[in-house]
């Protein structure tokens, strides 16, 4: 069974760093490109940032590029990504997805992050 | 980017129904467009992929169409479990992807 599990996420002031987790188990992890996406308090949901599966490729949002920075650990089956500089607007829940054929066809349960003073 | 207008955005029809989403691309996706359905404390689950294709294990009574920039779901004999809220997502190569802003399905 395809899991998907982050962690990492919590409270954390504005100007803060949060470094979240995604432990995928159930598939071969090095042969997928993986996607965090997120998604603020009664809102609709952002792709923030993507990496293939050999590290080939990455690519973030304008809202995310130069504060944030994805990463995997093929051997730890493992996808994490790097928040710095954080802001209000950042406060969201944050999934990571397994991109099956280009889409997102499975997602974890999400970890929410709060940014605040 | 590309920007993808849903709507309705609030949609209330009963048990039984059949009811229809449409998905707006600001500029031609080809079919690269997916549906998600999403109910609440819950992670989006994927029902349709490139337009009209559907995800495994999921009713068909769920169908998708469309290409280009216009889309559409349709979800037909609505049962209880259908009521959440569904957005659409293009994922064209050649862009970052971005989905819809969503569509309440309610309970009339």
């Amino acid at each position: 069974e395809v899991q998907l599990v982050e962690s990492g996420g919590g409270l954390v002031q504005p100007g803060g760093s949060l470094r979240l987790s995604c432990a995928a188990s159930g598939f071969t992890f090095s042969r997928y490109n993986m996607n965090w996406v997120r998604q603020a308090p009664g809102k609709g949901l952002e792709w923030i940032s993507y990496i293939g599966s050999s590290n080939s490729s990455i690519y973030y949002a304008d809202s995310v590029k130069g504060r944030f920075t994805i990463s995997r650990d093929n051997a730890k089956n493992s996808l994490y990504l790097q928040m710095n500089s954080l802001r209000d607007e950042d406060t969201a829940v944050y999934y990571c997805t397994r991109d099956g054929g280009d889409v997102g066809d499975y997602w974890g349960q999400g970890t929410l992050v709060t940014v605040s003073s | 980017d590309i920007q993808m207008t849903q709507s309705p955005s609030t949609l209330s029809a009963s048990v039984g129904d059949r009811v229809t989403i449409t998905c707006r691309a600001s500029q031609s996706i080809s079919s690269w467009l997916a549906w998600y359905q999403q109910k609440p404390g819950k992670a989006p689950k994927l029902l349709i992929y490139k337009a009209s294709s559907l995800e495994s294990g999921v009713p068909s009574r769920f169908s998708g169409s469309g290409s280009g920039t216009e889309f559409t779901l349709t979800i037909s004999n609505l049962q209880p479990d259908d009521f959440a809220t569904y957005y659409c997502q293009q994922y064209n190569n050649y862009s970052p992807d971005t989905f819809g802003q969503g569509t309440k399905l309610e309970i009339k």
